[in-house]
């Protein structure tokens, strides 16, 4: 049982817009920022989002992160089938002195 | 660029030990914390070590406390995982990851990984 709860599956088509929702508690989502990862089979995962809403250079305007309270969120826009991954976020808990992560949301592009 | 190249993973019998290694570049190793990150088969990421920059902090989840110990040799560019008491359940592609933090003495922390090596597999079986 992960710390971060977030949905197992998600789906689109190219072109919409999906959401991906990550709830936490108090020790950790909501005084601590979040961040999300992109993780393709076979490969390293990718920091998508950090601090919340920041984007590394490279990653495109069409992922963007929001938090309000103890759940934030990641949205991917002008879905792309090369979006087809596994999306986890993550961040410090005070209580557990440690990181923590989502279950991970399997994105399928239609 | 900065590569992470992990090593060390292999097959070992419950209670068994094993010592994964982490080789870094690219970047100023020394003024960067590190991590360790793994994902059994079929499962989510699960963070599994941290070292502060000079080493002399560590944290552990709870998972490993007792049995892994994370060490770093700034000298020669590397990062360390030692595991003991290996269970069958300690089965993962391991992850080595770069750090990114701030904030320690604000009301709000942000702690990140951004760059990730390829992964090294354990395997604990008998």
């Amino acid at each position: 049982q992960s710390v971060l709860t977030q949905p197992s599956s998600a789906s689109g088509t190219p072109g919409q817009r999906v959401t991906i929702s990550c709830s936490g508690s108090n020790s950790n989502v909501r005084i601590n920022t979040v961040n999300w990862y992109q993780h393709l089979p076979g490969a390293a995962p990718k920091l998508l989002i950090f601090s919340n809403d920041m984007r590394p250079s490279g990653v495109p305007d069409r992922f963007s992160g929001s938090k309000s309270g103890t759940s934030a969120s990641l949205a991917i826009s002008g879905l792309l089938s090369e979006d087809e991954a596994d999306y986890y976020c993550s961040t410090w808990d005070d209580s557990l002195n440690g990181v923590v992560f989502g279950g991970g949301t399997k994105l399928t592009v239609l | 660029e900065v590569q992470l190249l992990e090593s060390g993973g292999g097959l070992v019998q419950p209670g068994g030990s094993l010592r994964l290694s982490c080789a870094a570049s690219g970047f100023t190793y020394n003024i960067n914390a590190m991590s360790w990150v793994r994902q059994a088969p079929g499962k989510g990421l699960e963070w599994v070590s941290g070292i502060s920059e000079s080493g002399d902090a560590t944290y552990y989840a709870d998972s490993v406390k007792d049995r892994f110990t994370i060490s770093r040799d700034n000298s020669k560019k590397m990062l360390y995982l030692q595991m003991n008491s290996l269970r069958v359940e300690d089965t993962a592609l391991y992850y080595c990851a770069k750090v990114i933090w701030f904030g320690e003495l604000t009301a709000t922390f942000t702690y990140f990984f951004d760059h990730w090596g390829q992964g090294t597999l354990v395997t604990v079986s008998s």
